[in-house]
């Protein structure tokens, strides 16, 4: 049974920083990965999906890695912004559709 | 093009009582996923249609719950009856195929039962 843990739970930061958000999963038989991002009282939008093939991607300020070996994806966000400041879930992609996990909310301080 | 479409954004409904939940897909994705977020807790995988059949229903908490995708369209979840535990947030999403693709998500169904 796939799980996903994700650290930290909760993350505030100063704006212009740089960080890291972390997942991890047991079961490395996965078809990808994906980083999601909720904003309060809203639904999920996509962010980035690495292939289980691929090590990573990127858009714009987001770099996602993914580790299958070790069962490890990251999420790094370069300069943050204010309107980062988000619930961030990553999901692994199995045979069973998506296991998510518990999600790391982002404050980023102006 | 339309994302994934879900109806209503919001239900209060007493113990007890139904609600349907819709869910509209992006045209043209076979795959069709519930999921659901209750308070506190991980997204939690409901089911999967592969056009009208269900592919694996193996999420589904108990009988009070019945999901349907009528000419492998639009999906409806009803929850019959409703009970506390049932509130949450519930998720629909769909992808071309199964796996690989990038699954897309609707905004979600906020249901409270009081």
């Amino acid at each position: 049974k796939q799980e996903v843990t994700q650290i930290p739970a909760a993350l505030s930061v100063p704006e212009g920083e740089n960080l890291v958000l972390n997942c991890s999963f047991t079961d490395s038989a996965i078809y990808n990965l994906q980083w999601f991002r909720q904003d309060p009282g809203k639904g999920l939008t996509s962010l980035l999906l690495i292939q289980s093939s691929q090590r990573e991607q990127t858009s714009g300020r987001l770099n996602a890695s993914l580790d299958k070996s070790s069962g490890r994806s990251t999420l790094y966000i370069a300069a943050s912004q204010p309107g980062d400041s988000a619930t961030y879930l990553c999901a692994a992609t199995g045979r069973r559709a998506l296991t998510f996990g518990s999600g790391t909310r982002l404050q980023v301080q102006p | 093009e339309a994302g994934v479409t879900q109806f209503p954004s919001h239900s209060v409904i007493e113990k007890g009582q139904t609600v349907t939940l819709r869910c509209d897909p992006i045209s043209g994705h076979d795959n069709l996923y519930w999921y659901r977020r209750v308070m506190g807790k991980e997204i939690k995988f409901l089911l999967h249609f592969v056009k009208e059949s269900k592919q694996d229903e193996s999420g589904m908490p108990n009988n009070r719950f019945l999901a349907e995708r009528t000419g492998g369209t639009y999906s409806t979840l009803k929850v019959q009856p409703a009970e506390l535990e049932d509130s949450g947030v519930y998720f629909c999403a769909s992808s071309q195929e199964r796996g690989r693709n990038r699954a897309f998500f609707g905004q979600g169904t906020r249901l409270t039962v009081v």
